[in-house]
């Protein structure tokens, strides 16, 4: 069964630094989806970024970027220029892309609270 | 932008009450899940549903829980009795097909207190 870590329950980021979240997985396939969700408190969990296992190429999505390593089967979310919105808990999952299977449901981690300092 | 709704965003119950959550997904999707969510934890699934038919309900505990989706639109999860291990967040996410790596969209989740 797939297992995914986050080893991080709390971090904290000045305003405008640099934060990087780290998430670790396990799965024995090789063909999967990995994201990064957030969660704003009393708020619906949103999508930050989606990486596919095939591609290797790091997913970016404005402020946000992934460091994708395969082989460690690492996937790490750096938030680039802080804002106070950016302050959530962070959520990495993962979901396999097993076609001919019966779910495609997202294995989440345990979270990371993230909070921004002005 | 459309958005995935759930009701009621909070319920407190007391031990052996029969509780009832309600869900209606972005219009269009073919795919609903539920997920509970205790607190400090993330999001564990418990029901799938394609269309009004179940996927996997794997992790649901089937003498208490129950799901439907009966016209393959809106859903309605039912716990009864409610148990005080059940106090947690239920969310309701919708996505438009099955397979492939499509975005799941949630909703902002029912919070249940069971005393």
């Amino acid at each position: 069964a797939q297992t995914v870590t986050q080893s991080q329950p709390e971090m904290s980021v000045q305003e405008a630094e640099t934060v990087t979240l780290s998430c670790t997985y396990d799965t024995s396939e090789s063909d999967y989806y990995l994201f990064w969700y957030k969660q704003p408190p009393s708020r619906q969990m949103i999508l930050v970024i989606r990486q596919e296992a095939y591609k290797q190429q790091n997913a970016t999505e404005n402020r946000f970027s992934v460091n994708f390593q395969k082989a460690a089967k690492s996937f790490s979310l750096k938030i680039s220029d802080s804002q106070l919105g950016d302050a959530a808990m962070y959520f990495c999952a993962y979901r396999s892309s097993n076609y001919g299977g019966a779910t495609n449901k997202l294995i989440f981690g345990t979270g990371t609270l993230l909070a921004v300092q002005p | 932008e459309a958005e995935v709704a759930q009701s009621p965003r909070y319920k407190i119950t007391e031990k052996s009450q029969a509780v009832a959550f309600w869900c209606d997904p972005i219009s269009g999707h073919a795919t609903l899940y539920w997920y509970r969510q205790i607190l400090g934890q993330g999001p564990e699934l418990l029901v799938q549903f394609q269309d009004e038919s179940v996927v996997d309900d794997s992790q649901l505990p089937k003498d208490r829980f129950s799901a439907e989706r009966l016209k393959g639109v809106d859903s309605t999860l039912k716990i009864q009795p409610a148990e005080l291990g059940d106090s947690a967040m239920y969310l309701c996410a919708s996505s438009p097909v099955r397979t492939s790596g499509n975005e799941q969209y949630f909703g902002p989740g029912t919070r249940l207190t069971v005393t």
